[in-house]
């Protein structure tokens, strides 16, 4: 049981170039997150989804784009990368628990080191 | 204004102190909170849910104000493997989870 799993773990872009981030978990959760973490600004959600197909903007949605085709993959993608996305990314999951939901901890992958240059 | 505001700190004790975090949210509908633990450029992990009586896990106990929109955390004993950044979280409706910035704590022997 590997829980969330984060591929590449580090990468280098030059501006304008693309990639996609991938995510896994083996927990058949039905919610994955995207986050990104900057010095002193805490986790700001990019995208999310609510499970396998569906999938919603976050706080900070520009630059990026998501798919959810298989349950337990969901992928973040950059079309064309700018110095601002120079981060780190977290992937969470996490399943509805309880009557309303109330008890539902996020289990986060060890996170991704992007930085474009 | 942001969703969950923290100090940031940091706040620096020495081991066996008692320290307490707080944290204030925006959202009234917010459903669910927690405070996670996050060391150095590693992945955050859960120290605990906070419910609205109150509850405690070891040295650690959280507390919830629906009414003030506040959340607290309380370290006892403080050890030095407490040194992490404490990071205040939110569940709002449709199951979007806000985070503050986090709060450093530094224990010194």
């Amino acid at each position: 049981n590997a829980g969330v799993t984060q591929t590449p773990k580090f990468r280098v872009l030059k501006t304008g170039q693309s990639m996609t981030l991938l995510c896994a978990q083996d927990m058949n959760h039905e919610y994955m997150y995207w986050y990104r973490q900057d010095p002193g600004m805490g986790l700001r959600l990019i995208h999310y989804s609510v499970g396998e197909g569906t999938t919603a903007k976050g706080e900070v949605p520009d630059g990026y784009n998501v798919s959810r085709l298989k349950k337990q993959n969901f992928l973040l993608g950059l079309e064309s990368a700018a110095p601002s996305q120079t981060s780190v990314y977290f992937c969470a999951s996490t399943h509805p628990v309880g009557r309303d939901n109330s008890y539902n901890e996020q289990f986060f992958g060890p996170g991704t080191r992007l930085t474009v240059l | 204004r942001k969703e969950v505001e923290q100090d940031p700190g940091p706040f620096n004790v020495p081991e066996g102190a008692t320290v307490a975090f707080n944290c204030t949210y925006s959202n009234s509908a917010s459903q669910s909170f927690f405070w996670y633990r996050q060391d150095c450029r590693k992945e955050p992990k859960l120290l605990m849910s906070v419910y609205s009586s109150g509850n405690e896990d070891g040295r650690f106990t959280a507390q919830l104000n629906r009414a003030s929109q506040y959340i607290s955390l309380l370290i006892r004993d403080s050890k030095l493997s407490d040194s992490a950044t404490y990071l205040c979280v939110v569940r709002t409706p449709f199951n979007k989870f806000y985070f503050g910035s986090g709060t450093k704590l530094n224990v010194k022997p």
